[in-house]
């Protein structure tokens, strides 16, 4: 298995540009959720899926949007990208709502 | 989440001896926490984890230690390991598990 996979690995925008950022698992995980980490900080929740079709909000959705069409992927989209979402990127699956997390290994985006 | 600086909390400890991690909480709804480990440029990986009718859990060299009386969560490494050099978060979720919360992070540097 692959476990979670994320592309780009790096990725520079300026702002106003949208992009979306990919995130596939393998391990027919039902949860998948989308973080940001800043410099020296912990990880902050942007948006979560409990299943296909299903989406929530977390603690830091705005200008991020989601959407689950299937189990494997969990595609971030940045509508229009800003200075402020300068940050690494950590989509993560689980197989249910308690349990071990598996992350992808980051996406780092820098919005000039 | 926590508010958090720039600098994260350092412990550093002699290769062999015994590390504790701790971390405070602040949500006492919170029904589970997990410990995990990030290693320089990777995603945050799992460690240990604890339900709120636990005080304590083993795993292979770790124990986690729950009070919930104080709200507070430690992270013991036994026999500490040059390979456990790396920044070390507590998570708390509710006991719908859908919005995990992580602390500021805390980074253990092992002095051979």
């Amino acid at each position: 298995n692959a476990g979670v996979t994320q592309t780009p690995k790096f990725q520079v925008l300026k702002t106003g540009q949208s992009m979306t950022l990919q995130c596939a698992q393998d391990m027919n995980h039902e949860y998948m959720s989308w973080y940001r980490q800043d410099p020296g900080m912990g990880l902050r929740l942007i948006h979560y899926s409990v299943g296909a079709g299903i989406t929530d909000q977390g603690e830091v959705p705005n200008g991020y949007n989601v959407s689950r069409s299937t189990t494997e992927d969990f595609p971030l989209r940045l509508l229009s990208a800003a200075p402020s979402q300068t940050s690494v990127y950590f989509c993560a699956s689980s197989r249910g709502p308690m349990g071990e997390q598996y992350f992808g290994p980051g996406t780092r985006l820098t919005v000039t | 989440g926590e508010s958090v600086g720039l600098h994260l909390p350092t412990l550093s400890v002699q290769e062999g001896d015994n590390s504790i991690i701790n971390c405070a909480y602040s949500n006492s709804a919170s029904d589970y926490f997990i410990w995990y480990k990030q290693e320089s440029g990777k995603g945050p990986q799992f460690i240990i984890d604890i339900r709120s009718n636990m005080d304590k859990r083993q795993g292979q060299r770790v124990t986690v230690l729950l009070n919930k009386t104080v709200k507070h969560l430690s992270l013991q490494i036994a026999a500490t390991q040059p390979g456990d050099s790396a920044v070390y978060f507590c998570a708390e979720t509710d006991n719908y598990g859908q919005n995990f919360v992580f602390g500021p992070g805390t980074r253990l540097s092992v002095l051979p």
